[in-house]
């Protein structure tokens, strides 16, 4: 009965690659995000989605592409895969967009580029 | 430019020994403010939100303070046991709905 739940949770793969990353939420809510943790353990917002409508897109290389096919999910998409790319990817969703409600997290994705 | 710092970066303590960590944001528009912990290798589990109306919120024995105006907040951990290691980030919430996290404390509570 995992709240934020994200697949794959590890995933090594080579540079050039095109890999997905699948986020599924059981909340009922109507936000969900994206967030990238580097090497250094900062957290850094990539997308939201409200609805299935983009409403933050924080200047991420169009080989990002997040797709909401409804708003349960967010996927990830990632596109020629590049050494950079090495990361925690963390999938969130909350109540609603600009509220004060507290945001989930799942239990991150572990991406290694080769 | 939202920016969060947290300090220390790293904290160890005795078993027992209260534990202060200290987030603080550049700009004091913010909705809420919320503290999570990250275990190794986990994702992150939220502790505590305090709303900007708010200077405080409890639970069990977490406590933690804002001060919106200078832009600080702080979570108080009594009497600190060792599954408390782990380490804490606090984040705040401003237009946009974004979240903007600090660098995290790592936290080291030693039997």
């Amino acid at each position: 009965d995992t709240a934020v739940s994200q697949t794959p949770k590890y995933l090594v793969t080579q540079m050039g690659n095109d890999k997905s990353i699948k986020c599924e939420q059981n909340l009922g809510h109507d936000t969900m995000y994206w967030y990238k943790q580097d090497s250094k353990k900062f957290l850094k917002i990539m997308f939201s989605y409200n609805n299935k409508e983009l409403i933050i897109n924080e200047t991420v290389p169009n080989r990002f592409s997040p797709k909401s096919p409804d708003k349960a999910h967010l996927n990830l998409h990632i596109n020629s895969l590049e050494l950079g790319d090495s990361a925690v990817y963390f999938c969130a969703s909350s109540l609603e967009a600009g509220s004060g409600n507290t945001i989930y997290f799942g239990e991150g994705s572990w991406l290694t580029v080769v | 430019k939202q920016e969060v710092t947290q300090i220390p970066a790293a904290l160890s303590v005795p078993e027992g020994e209260n534990l202060v960590l200290n987030c603080s944001f550049t700009d004091s528009a913010i909705y809420n403010l919320q503290w999570f912990r990250q275990d190794p290798g986990k994702g992150l589990t939220s502790l505590l939100l305090i709303q900007s109306s708010q200077r405080e919120q409890t639970s069990g024995r977490l406590n933690a303070s804002l001060d919106k105006s200078s832009g600080r907040s702080t979570l108080y951990i009594a009497a600190s046991q060792p599954g408390d290691s782990a380490t804490y980030l606090c984040a705040v919430r401003a237009a946009g709905n974004k979240l903007t996290f600090g660098g995290g404390t790592r936290v080291l509570v030693k039997p």
